[in-house]
C-alpha cells in the first residue's frame, strides 16, 4: 500500500510570513495527526482528525497554527505568522481507526526553516 | 498528563553485540507502547508495539519487555548490525479516542563495524 505523502520536504521562510504544509493520508485511514518535531526530539502532537472532525488539537498554537480535513482525506496544516521556534519537522501520520493503540504511519515530513 | 522518559540518549556498540533502550512512563492507565525507528532525514518507522495486556513480545532480532508495576519497558536489539544505527523513539498512549502518543527523546544508537 501506498505510505503517507506530504509535501513539501521543504521549506524555508522569512519570519512572519506564512507556509502550508500538504498531507494525504494511507488509503482508508479514518484518523489523521499532525506532529512537529524539533531537532533532538521526540515528535509532538499538534492534531488529530477523526474523518473530518478534530479530535484534539489541546496541543496547537491556535494564534498562528491552523489545520483542516475537510473531506475526510487530505489534510493541510498553516502556519501564518510563522516565528523563528517554527523551525522543526512538521511530520503527518495516519491510523485505520480511532483511539491511542492504533499504529500510526508517518510521512517523510517537511523540513521547515525560518530565517 | 502522560510522561515518558528514555535513556539513554546515545548508545555504541560493536556490531553483534546486544543493545537496550530503556523508557519509563508516568500514567499508570497506558496501555500501548510502540518503538520507531528513525534513519537521517526519513520519517520514523514502526519497528514494534507491545500492549498492556502481554509482558513480552518479540520479533526476529527485536524484542520489548514490559513491566506494568514499575512502569517501564524496554527494547532489545541483539546481533546488532550497521544498518541498525538510527534513532530509536518509545511512546506510549491511553485507549480512547484522545489516548494521544506521548513520546520519550530518543536514543542515536551507532552500531560499529
Amino acid at each position: 500500500e501506498a505510505g503517507v505523502a506530504q509535501s513539501p520536504r521543504y521549506k524555508i521562510i522569512e519570519k512572519r510570513q506564512s507556509v502550508a504544509f500538504w498531507c494525504n493520508p494511507i488509503s482508508g485511514h479514518a484518523t489523521l495527526y499532525w506532529y512537529q518535531q524539533i531537532l533532538g526530539q521526540g515528535p509532538k502532537l499538534l492534531i488529530q482528525f477523526q474523518n473530518n472532525g478534530v479530535v484534539d488539537d489541546s496541543q496547537l498554537p491556535k494564534d498562528r497554527f491552523s489545520a483542516e480535513r475537510l473531506k475526510g482525506v487530505d489534510s493541510t496544516l498553516k502556519i501564518q505568522p510563522a516565528k523563528l521556534e517554527d523551525s522543526a519537522v512538521y511530520l503527518c501520520a495516519s491510523s485505520f481507526g480511532r483511539g491511542g493503540s492504533q499504529p500510526q504511519h508517518f510521512g517523510d515530513g517537511t523540513r521547515l526553516s525560518i530565517l | 498528563g502522560e510522561n515518558v522518559e528514555q535513556h539513554p540518549s546515545t548508545l555504541s556498540v560493536q556490531e553483534g553485540d546486544s543493545a537496550v533502550i530503556k523508557c519509563t512512563y508516568s500514567d499508570s492507565a497506558s496501555n500501548y507502547f510502540p518503538w520507531y525507528k528513525q534513519e537521517l532525514g526519513k520519517r520514523p518507522q514502526l519497528i514494534i508495539d507491545i500492549r498492556s495486556n502481554v509482558g513480552e513480545k518479540k520479533d526476529q532480532r527485536i524484542a520489548v519487555t514490559l513491566n506494568k508495576t514499575a512502569k517501564h519497558f524496554s527494547l532489545h536489539i541483539t546481533e546488532t548490525q550497521p544498518e541498525d544505527s538510527a534513532v530509536y523513539f518509545c511512546a506510549a498512549s491511553t485507549e480512547g479516542s484522545q489516548g494521544n502518543l506521548i513520546f520519550g527523546k530518543g536514543t542515536k544508537l551507532s552500531v560499529k563495524p
